[in-house]
């Protein structure tokens, strides 16, 4: 049963325009959500966050979106950049109980920037 | 540069073999989580230790253990390989104050059973 499902195995977007990464999640009880980034050989590197009593955060070209009564967030990248293609994984994290659990992550979307 | 370290980077080993993978976490930081990349699981969360103790336990299978010591570097053993458990092993680390922390993580261990 996955609870982190990133439906686009793949994207593909032109240089310049928004590239926007979709996330549905089935766990109420998760209330903190990530972002992470990942080139081939090399360890996720986070990106953004978001906690569940926001529905917004930006950090630069980085927009994360959350929608609590769809269970969504989507990530907002603009404008894109040929660095930016990757693999993006979404992540959540249930916090009943205190502390940071082992995060839950979806199978990712490959994102290819196109010149 | 995440500031989490592993080693080795490649391991390559026969069945029925045990092998100890390391982490050295981000200065600071007290809890280690150990994470497994298959090509059809995607990233899977296996344990949690929190300052020599196990936290949390996620997908861990009883021929794995972990453990984490005082210089609150870890360890992940696994033993009695199967093929099955080749596999990418990432290794994150975070503060862990008792709210909401990002994981960062380490470059991972490329395990290859043969």
């Amino acid at each position: 049963d996955q609870q982190v499902k990133q439906n686009s195995p793949s994207l593909s977007v032109q240089e310049g325009r928004i590239s926007i990464l979709n996330c549905d999640y089935t766990n109420s009880m998760f209330d903190y959500f990530l972002w992470y980034k990942k080139y081939p050989a090399e360890g996720p590197t986070f990106l953004i966050s978001i906690s569940s009593i926001k529905d917004k955060n930006e950090d630069g070209r980085f927009t994360v979106f959350l929608n609590k009564s769809a269970k969504h967030l989507s990530l907002h990248i603009v404008p894109s950049q040929p660095g930016d293609s990757a693999v993006y994984f979404c992540a959540a994290s249930g916090t009943l109980g205190g502390g940071a659990d082992g995060l839950t992550f979806g199978k990712g979307t490959h994102l290819i920037i196109q010149p | 540069d995440s500031g989490v370290t592993q080693t080795p980077k490649h391991l390559i080993t026969a069945t029925g073999q045990r092998v100890t993978l390391r982490c050295s976490p981000r200065s600071g930081d007290l809890s280690v989580y150990w994470y497994q990349q298959s090509l059809d699981q995607g990233l899977q969360f296996l344990i949690q230790y929190y300052n020599g103790e196990e936290r949390a336990k996620g997908n861990i299978l009883e021929r794995f253990s972990a453990q984490q010591f005082p210089d609150l570097h870890s360890e992940l053993n696994l033993s009695s390989l199967e093929l099955g458990d080749s596999a990418l092993y990432f290794c994150a680390s975070s503060v862990d104050r008792g709210g909401l922390e990002t994981q960062y993580f380490g470059p991972g261990t490329r395990l290859l059973v043969l």
